[in-house]
């Protein structure tokens, strides 16, 4: 079955600073990774993913993530942060690869950005 | 185009009764999943529907329930509330075919039992 864990509950960096949030996943099959960012009081916003194409994935807001399937990891980066990007972060695998959209969920890393 | 809508945004229940949230998707999505997001479990996944049909189901009681109509809204039902039943409930919707696998969420419906 798969699975994603996210190691580092919270994060935190200065503005400016490199952003590296960590995935690892555990799948049987080529996996269907994503990046969902949530703020405070909302939904889910997908940021970024990765469907078996090209392994680094560029997202929206500067960020990307690289799959590497030799270390099993989708971790995801951003060259410089920004206040805004304070929020939590949630990596995620599709079980089903179209027979179904469920998703398996990491259980998220808060980022805090330091002025 | 507009994106996924749940209503009611907020709902404050008490033990022991029942609630139905609603669920638009975007428009000409045909899958809608809903979530459950808790601070001890996380985002869990309750269910799916494509087609009116159920295509998955999550590891909960038959208290939570859902469907789907022609137009693809969907309704999700939470019968003989409990306190752990308090959480952020969230749709997804997709075109739920192979040809795009992601999903969007809607702000979410935060339920309060007390």
């Amino acid at each position: 079955a798969q699975s994603v864990t996210q190691l580092g509950s919270h994060v935190s960096v200065s503005e400016g600073a490199l952003v590296l949030l960590r995935c690892n996943y555990s799948s049987s099959v080529p996996p269907y990774l994503f990046w969902y960012v949530q703020y405070p009081n909302q939904g889910l916003q997908l940021l970024l993913k990765y469907t078996s194409a090209a392994t680094l994935v560029k997202g929206i807001n500067g960020f990307e993530a690289e799959f590497k399937k030799s270390e099993t990891s989708f971790h995801l980066t951003k060259p410089s942060a920004h206040m805004s990007d304070a929020a939590e972060y949630f990596c995620a695998v599709s079980d089903g690869g179209g027979a179904t959209n469920k998703l398996i969920f990491g259980t998220g890393t808060l980022l805090a950005v330091q002025p | 185009k507009a994106g996924v809508t749940q209503t009611p945004r907020y709902l404050i229940k008490t033990r022991g009764q029942q609630v139905t949230l609603s669920c638009s998707p975007i428009s000409g999505h045909r899958s809608v999943s809903w979530y459950q997001q808790t601070p001890g479990q996380g985002l869990q996944f309750l269910f799916e529907y494509f087609s009116e049909t159920q295509r998955n189901k999550g590891n909960f009681p038959g208290r939570f329930s859902g469907r789907q109509f022609s137009n693809s809204r969907s309704e999700m039902n939470v019968s003989t509330l409990e306190l752990g039943d308090s959480a952020l409930y969230l749709c997804a919707s997709s075109l739920g075919d192979a040809s795009s696998y992601e999903q969007y969420f809607g702000p979410g419906t935060r339920l309060t039992v007390t």
